[in-house]
């Protein structure tokens, strides 16, 4: 079964860093770009960035661009998105998804289950 | 970045319904358009994606088409598992982004 396995809920203090994980399995890892999408509660979708994890190639939305680390570690099919200093503004539900890429599509088919990152004083 | 605006934003109908969501970019994307559907307190869900295909698995009461700047989402007949938020979304360039949702209630 092709699936996306996230880390569990985090809560944490501003200032603080944080990296939660999105580990792929049942299909070849290296091969598909892995995405990153943030909810804030109540609100809609926001695509943050995506990692090829084959060479690391990284694209980031100008929104989110010097504010997250999208990264990759290959050898155990796990993508990363990380913080260096938390803001409570930083609170949502962020799913990973893998990207489904043809000829004249790009779109997210499969999605982990969601890290919700609280961020609280 | 291109802006994706979906209308309307909240929707009721009923069970039977035949129901269409549209989906308006900024600019021209060609085909390059996806739907999701989104349950409350789960992870989004692809249904169509290149404007008119349908995912695997997605049942055939769904469709989608346009192209250039307009899109729809069309529901033939509303079963009681289609109520949610449905977003759309575009690939033709980075970032990729989605519209701001529509809700889609029971009347």
């Amino acid at each position: 079964e092709v699936q996306l396995v996230q880390s569990g809920a985090a809560v944490k203090k501003p200032g603080e860093s944080l990296k939660i994980s999105c580990k792929g399995s049942g299909y070849s890892f290296t091969s598909y770009w892995i995405g990153w999408v943030r909810q804030m509660p109540g609100k809609g979708l926001e695509w943050m960035g995506i990692i090829y994890p084959g060479d690391s190639d990284t694209r980031y939305s100008p929104s989110f661009q010097g504010q997250v680390a999208i990264s990759a570690d290959k050898s155990i099919n796990t993508a990363y998105l990380q913080w260096s200093s938390l803001k409570a503004s930083d609170t949502a539900m962020y799913y990973c998804a893998r990207l489904l890429a043809g000829d004249s599509h790009d779109a997210f088919d499969i999605w982990g289950q969601g890290t919700m990152v609280t961020v609280s004083s | 970045d291109l802006q994706m605006t979906q209308s309307p934003s909240s929707l009721s109908a009923s069970v039977g319904d035949r129901v269409t969501i549209t989906c308006r970019a900024s600019q021209s994307i060609s085909g390059y358009l996806n739907w999701y559907q989104q349950k409350l307190g789960k992870a989004p869900k692809l249904l169509i994606y290149a404007a008119s295909s349908l995912q695997s698995g997605v049942p055939s009461r769904f469709s989608g088409s346009g192209s250039g700047t307009d899109f729809t989402l069309t529901i033939s007949s509303l079963q009681p598992e289609d109520f949610a938020t449905y977003y759309c979304q575009q690939s033709h360039s980075f970032p990729h982004t989605f519209g701001q949702g529509t809700k889609l209630e029971i009347k």
